[in-house]
């Protein structure tokens, strides 16, 4: 059992390229987020999806995109790094509505830095 | 101000002690979490409470609703429990999505 997958674990880049990070879950789960975790400051949810084809804003969405096609992958777009997008991200999922008070499943983060 | 306030920052205890970590928050929940981070590593949730108490091997998590404050004690501390514990919560209403604290490091001594 997977459980929630992220890839690619390390990366470097310069400001202003392009790259996904990639998420996916084996879990059957319709909650999936992204979180960015930064020194001395608490998890930030960046966006979230409730379920297959809906994604919403979360509170620092400002230069990510999201789009969820299927249940078990919701990858994360970086249009234009930047350095202050320099930081450690995290994918979380679990169920939702009537279950939703569930355990959260992280993964094991991507440490990316941006030059 | 912060919805999730976790104290102590930082703590350091030598093994064997009994730890406390509190967890206080200021706005209605449906549930708390408490998480697990080792140094470089991913987070594990090791309890997610809306009452009462729970109990994992060396691990008790207990929360009061009306007093909107969550404790996480460690018994016997070992120098493995070195970690930044994470408190998060399920605002009323908020579906699955979570808010956080901070987190507090926790350094076990040999």
């Amino acid at each position: 059992n997977a459980g929630v997958t992220q890839t690619p674990k390390f990366q470097v880049l310069k400001t202003g390229q392009s790259m996904t990070l990639q998420c996916a879950q084996d879990m059957n789960h319709e909650y999936m987020s992204w979180y960015r975790q930064d020194p001395g400051m608490g998890l930030r949810l960046i966006h979230y999806s409730v379920g297959a084809g809906i994604t919403d804003q979360g509170e620092v969405p400002n230069g990510y995109n999201v789009s969820r096609s299927t249940t078990e992958d919701f990858p994360l777009r970086l249009l234009s790094a930047a350095p202050s997008q320099t930081s450690v991200y995290f994918c979380a999922s679990s169920y939702t509505g009537p279950y939703s008070n569930q355990p959260q499943h992280f993964g094991d983060g991507t440490r990316l830095s941006i030059l | 101000k912060n919805e999730v306030e976790q104290s102590p920052q930082n703590l350091t205890a030598q093994e064997g002690e009994f730890i406390t970590i509190n967890c206080s928050y200021s706005v209605g929940i449906s549930a708390l979490h408490w998480l697990q981070q080792h140094p470089g590593g991913g987070i594990v949730s090791l309890f997610m409470l809306s009452s009462g108490k729970k109990k994992h091997g060396r691990l008790i998590a207990t929360i009061n609703i009306q007093e909107k404050h969550s404790s996480l004690h460690i018994t016997a501390s070992h120098p493995r429990d070195s970690a930044v514990y994470i408190c998060a919560v399920t605002m009323s209403g908020a579906n699955s999505k979570l808010t956080f604290g901070k987190g507090i490091t926790l350094s076990v001594r040999p």
